[in-house]
């Protein structure tokens, strides 16, 4: 079974904080994702990631960064934190030609 | 206009009844659809996948496909207070995970 795991569940952040989210994949797949979920709005992709060190930017990536340093691992980095980024964040992760599997999600509230 | 629509919900069935859920989008690209299942508090997990037109059946989920409407259903048949959850649309032109465009989801709740 391919599990991806997230840091944490349920995070809350003052305005103007650095925001670290984890992710990890334990299937050796090579894409990994983050996205964003709100309500009405359904799943945004922020940033994509096809190999260790690569990264593409999705539909909405204004305010985060990314980083992959290991096949396995992909953080999403909030520099700044600020209100309109509380959200359900979701990362996953998939092999070449596969449907992305999801991890559990961290909600995160910016205070 | 969003290019996957996807009405919202909530929807109420009682256990046994037949549920459709539905989305329509406008990009006639499209030729992978996907849906998923999402339980409260959880991430979204696959549960039917087809490509291009017609109809695929799992046990009491079918996935229907109908390109020339630009529409696509999920029948639950015997619906089990088990299916309360959101049920996402996920379609894409590729193939590829990085062109998914997800629908906004459907709120279901099976009543015992």
């Amino acid at each position: 079974d391919v599990k991806v795991t997230q840091s944490s569940r349920y995070l809350v952040k003052r305005t103007g904080e650095k925001v670290f989210l984890e992710c990890v994949q334990d299937m050796d797949h090579e894409n990994m994702f983050w996205y964003r979920q709100d309500p009405g709005l359904g799943l945004r992709l922020i940033y994509f990631s096809y190999d260790v060190k690569m990264k593409e930017k999705g539909d909405i990536p204004e305010g985060y960064s990314v980083s992959r340093e290991k096949k396995e691992r992909f953080s999403l980095i909030l520099e700044s934190a600020s209100t309109n980024q509380t959200s359900m964040y979701l990362c996953a992760s998939s092999g070449t030609g596969d449907t992305p599997y999801f991890g559990p999600g961290t909600r995160l509230t910016v205070t | 206009q969003k290019e996957v629509e996807q009405d919202p919900g909530p929807l109420s069935v009682p256990e046994g009844a037949i549920v459709s859920l539905n989305c329509t989008y406008s990009n006639s690209a499209f030729q992978y659809f996907m849906w998923y299942r999402q339980y409260s508090r959880k991430g979204p997990e696959l549960l039917m996948y087809t490509y291009s037109s017609g109809n695929k059946e799992d046990g009491r989920f079918t996935a229907q496909v109908d390109k020339s409407s630009k529409y696509i259903s999920l029948f639950i048949r015997d619906s089990q207070p088990s299916d309360s959850a959101t049920y996402l649309c996920a379609m894409s032109y590729s193939g590829s995970a990085r062109q998914l465009t997800f629908g906004s989801g459907t709120q279901l709740t099976v009543l015992p």
